[in-house]
């Protein structure tokens, strides 16, 4: 399709797993955000990728939240050594550039860490 | 993370009825959005505002970017049941690459 996939959909994982969460951007945008939305809560911001600058990493939580970009385009979120808080929505965007242009959201992966 | 103030937390409304949400902020924005998220999904882009005292609509929905640059509504007419969802407003500062995102208003529509 020509929106933004994620995936999985769900992950279940166990307290300590690591997990990897996969973000597929529209063709063509050099912008990619991941945001963290808990349940019933806004959208909380992670990291920022712009092209070939250096990533925005304000956001992330803790040092077992990683993210990178290759080539451009496909991005992976990764969380080691997972805990119970880490459980919520992971939502992945992309925009044609930074600053005010649109996001466009992908449908979000579920994580659930027991 | 930073986030903006959006109010109300929740509505329960009858189908028909008008609705008004708004979001404010401490520090001056440039772009104001508004988002809805349906169960499940992520949240699709419903009004962009780009200039101070801007008033925008698309069909039954109504966006305001405030004069001072610190706050925006929105504005649902005639609401029926599929405007259920999850309403978020997004701002970006003059200087910043980043959107912030409100706290989210939880609409429910009563047929």
């Amino acid at each position: 399709g020509a929106g933004v996939s994620q995936s999985p959909s769900n992950k279940v994982t166990e307290k300590g797993k690591d997990v990897e969460l996969r973000c597929d951007p529209i063709s063509g945008h050099t912008a990619l955000y991941w945001y963290r939305q808990s349940l019933g809560q806004g959208l909380e911001f992670l990291i920022y990728f712009q092209g070939n600058s250096a990533p925005d990493k304000s956001g992330l939580p803790s040092d077992r939240f990683s993210a990178e970009r290759t080539g451009g385009s496909v991005s992976t979120l990764t969380i080691q050594r997972t805990q119970q808080e880490d459980s919520a929505v992971y939502l992945c965007a992309s925009s044609l550039a930074g600053g005010g242009n649109e996001q466009f959201f992908g449908p979000g992966t579920r994580l659930t860490v027991l | 993370g930073q986030q903006l103030n959006q109010s109300p937390q929740s509505m329960f409304i009858q189908e028909g009825e008008d609705v008004s949400m708004n979001c404010t902020s401490s520090s001056i924005f440039n772009t104001w959005l508004w988002y809805k998220q349906d169960p499940g999904e992520g949240p699709v882009l419903l009004i962009a505002l780009y200039k101070a005292g801007e008033l925008t609509s698309n069909g039954r929905l109504t966006a305001q970017f405030g004069i001072t640059r610190k706050d925006s509504f929105l504005n649902i007419s005639a609401s029926i049941p599929s405007d259920v969802g999850i309403y978020f407003c997004a701002g970006l500062y003059y200087t910043g690459n980043q959107f912030y995102f409100g706290t989210g208003t939880s609409l429910t529509v009563i047929p």
